[in-house]
C-alpha cells in the first residue's frame, strides 16, 4: 500500500488565488512528520512546511498552510494568493517514528501552474 | 553561506563504467542522504549515513556503494551492476537528533545519463 498519496498529477490556479494541493497518508505510528517540498525546475527540493502528528495546531509559514485532518490521514498543502514562481512540483512526505531508519517516504508528486 | 553541493550537474556514462557522485554539506549535519528521482515520480532513498564510517541500505541500495569517511562529505558510486541509472540524483543533510520533526534539506541534484 502507499504511504503517501497524492491524487493530482497537475493543477492550474489563476495568479493570486489560493489553491489547495491534496496528501493523504497512511501509517500505525502514533508519532509521525509531514512536510511539504517544493521542486522548482531547476531540480532542487526546497522545504516548505512540517505537520508533527501530536501538533494541535495547523501550521502555517508565510503564505504556505498544511491542512491537518488526522482522523481523516490527510495533509493537504494551501497556497494562499498564488505567485507565477510558484509554478514547481509539490511533493508530500512523512517520517514515521518507530524504526532507526532516518527515511522520509515521498508521494509522486502535483505539478502546479499558475495562469497569468 | 550554509548548504549542500553536489557535482557534477550532469554525468555522463558508458556501459560496464562505474561513476562517482559528489555531495559536501557544511551545514555540521550529522546524517546524510541519496535519493534517486526517476520522471514523474516521488524520491526513493538510496543509502543513508548517521555517522561518519557507517551507512545503511534505503529502499533501493543495489547497483550502489556510498562512503563516509568525513562528516561533510558522501560520495554515491553508480556501478555497473546498477543496469537503469539514468535518473535524478539528490544528495540530502539532517542534524539527526532523531525526532520525527527533523527536516532534511537538498542539494542541487545531478542527472546521470546513459550513453
Amino acid at each position: 500500500a502507499q504511504k503517501i498519496t497524492q491524487t493530482q498529477p497537475g493543477m492550474f490556479v489563476q495568479e493570486k488565488e489560493a489553491v489547495t494541493l491534496d496528501c493523504t497518508y497512511d501509517t500505525s505510528d502514533q508519532s509521525y512528520g509531514l512536510f511539504w517540498y517544493k521542486q522548482p525546475s531547476s531540480g532542487e527540493m526546497i522545504f516548505l512546511i512540517y505537520q508533527g502528528s501530536y501538533d494541535e495546531q495547523n501550521a502555517t509559514e508565510g503564505r504556505y498552510s498544511l491542512n491537518f485532518q488526522k482522523a481523516r490521514k490527510s495533509a493537504n498543502l494551501v497556497i494562499s494568493a498564488s505567485q507565477l514562481g510558484d509554478s514547481a512540483m509539490y511533493f508530500c512526505a512523512m517520517r514515521e517514528g518507530q524504526g532507526s531508519a532516518r527515511q522520509l517516504t515521498f508521494g509522486s508528486g502535483t505539478q502546479l501552474t499558475v495562469l497569468p | 553561506d550554509g548548504g549542500i553541493t553536489q557535482s557534477p550537474k550532469y554525468l555522463f556514462r558508458k556501459e560496464g563504467q562505474n561513476v562517482t557522485l559528489s555531495c559536501e554539506q557544511n551545514l555540521n549535519h550529522d546524517a546524510m542522504y541519496w535519493y534517486r528521482q526517476d520522471p514523474g515520480q516521488g524520491l526513493r532513498l538510496i543509502y543513508y549515513s548517521q555517522i561518519v564510517n557507517d551507512f545503511q541500505k534505503g529502499d533501493i541500495a543495489e547497483g550502489y556503494s556510498v562512503s563516509r569517511e568525513k562528516k561533510e562529505s558522501f560520495p554515491l558510486t553508480v556501478t555497473s551492476a546498477q543496469k537503469n541509472p539514468t535518473a535524478f540524483y539528490l544528495c540530502a543533510s539532517s542534524i539527526d537528533w532523531g525526532g520525527v520533526q527533523e527536516t532534511q534539506y537538498f542539494g542541487p541534484g545531478t542527472r546521470l545519463l546513459v550513453l
